[in-house]
C-alpha cells in the first residue's frame, strides 16, 4: 500500500480565517513533506519532517505552521493567507528523509479569497 | 547552482506513436532521479527512481534510463490515457529535491 491521504479535498478561506491541512500515511515511512504547487508549475518544498522533527523549512512564511504530531500524521496550519498562496497543497511521505522516493497525496485545493 | 530543466515543455503525439522525454540536470552530486506522472489537479503518481547512470527502469509502455547528465523516458506506442505532464526531480547530496519544470504530453487518438 503506497497511499498518502490528504484532507480536505478542497478548502476555501477568507484572509482572516485559521483552518489546518491534514495528511496521513500509514506505509511505516519516517520521512513527511509538505509541497506547494502553482498552476502549470512544479511543485516547490515547503517543509521536511524526519522522525517527527522538522528538519527543512524552506523560507517559508510564518502564516504557514507545520505540526508533526506522530510518525503517521501530518498538519499544516493556515493563518491570516493571502490571495497569491491560493494553490494545491501536497503532502509526500518516503521510507527516510534520503534517496528514498517519496510518494504524493492527492493534494488539497486552497483558495484564499 | 543546481538545475533541473526538461524538454520539450509540451508534445503531442498521435496513438501509437512513439517518442522520449527529456530531463537534463545540473546538481552537487546526484543521489536519486525520480519519474512522476500527474494528472491535472492531482498528485504526482510515482513511476521510476534511478540512482546511477546506466540504470534503466520499465512498466508497461515507458522505459527510464539515465546517464551522468540526462534521464531519458521514453514511451512506445502511446495511448490517450498517457497524456498527462511528466515531471522529473533530483534529489541532491544536499538532500534537497529539485523538480523540473515538467512535460505535458497529449496523445491523440
Amino acid at each position: 500500500d503506497t497511499e498518502v491521504t490528504q484532507t480536505p479535498k478542497h478548502l476555501v478561506m477568507g484572509m482572516t480565517n485559521k483552518k489546518s491541512l491534514k495528511c496521513e500515511q500509514h506505509m511505516g515511512h519516517r520521512a513527511m513533506y509538505w509541497y506547494k504547487q502553482k498552476a502549470k508549475k512544479p511543485p516547490e518544498l515547503m517543509f521536511v519532517y524526519s522522525y517527527e522533527k522538522l528538519s527543512i523549512n524552506e523560507s517559508v512564511p510564518s502564516r504557514f505552521s507545520p505540526e508533526c504530531p506522530n510518525s503517521s500524521l501530518l498538519n499544516l496550519h493556515l493563518h491570516a493567507l493571502q490571495p497569491e498562496d491560493s494553490a494545491l497543497y501536497l503532502c509526500a511521505s518516503s521510507p527516510l528523509a534520503g534517496p528514498d522516493t517519496q510518494y504524493f497525496g492527492p493534494g488539497t485545493r486552497l483558495t484564499v479569497l | 547552482e543546481d538545475q533541473v530543466t526538461q524538454s520539450p515543455e509540451a508534445l503531442r503525439l498521435q496513438e501509437g506513436e512513439s517518442s522520449s522525454l527529456n530531463c537534463s540536470y545540473t546538481v552537487s552530486g546526484l543521489r536519486g532521479l525520480f519519474w512522476y506522472r500527474q494528472d491535472p489537479g492531482k498528485g504526482p503518481e510515482f513511476l521510476f527512481t534511478l540512482y546511477s547512470a546506466g540504470e534503466e527502469k520499465e512498466k508497461e509502455r515507458l522505459k527510464a534510463t539515465l546517464t551522468k547528465k540526462e534521464s531519458f523516458l521514453h514511451i512506445t506506442a502511446p495511448k490517450p490515457e498517457d497524456s498527462a505532464t511528466y515531471l522529473c526531480a533530483v534529489r541532491t547530496s544536499y538532500d534537497k529535491v529539485i523538480f523540473g519544470p515538467g512535460t505535458s504530453l497529449s496523445v491523440i487518438p
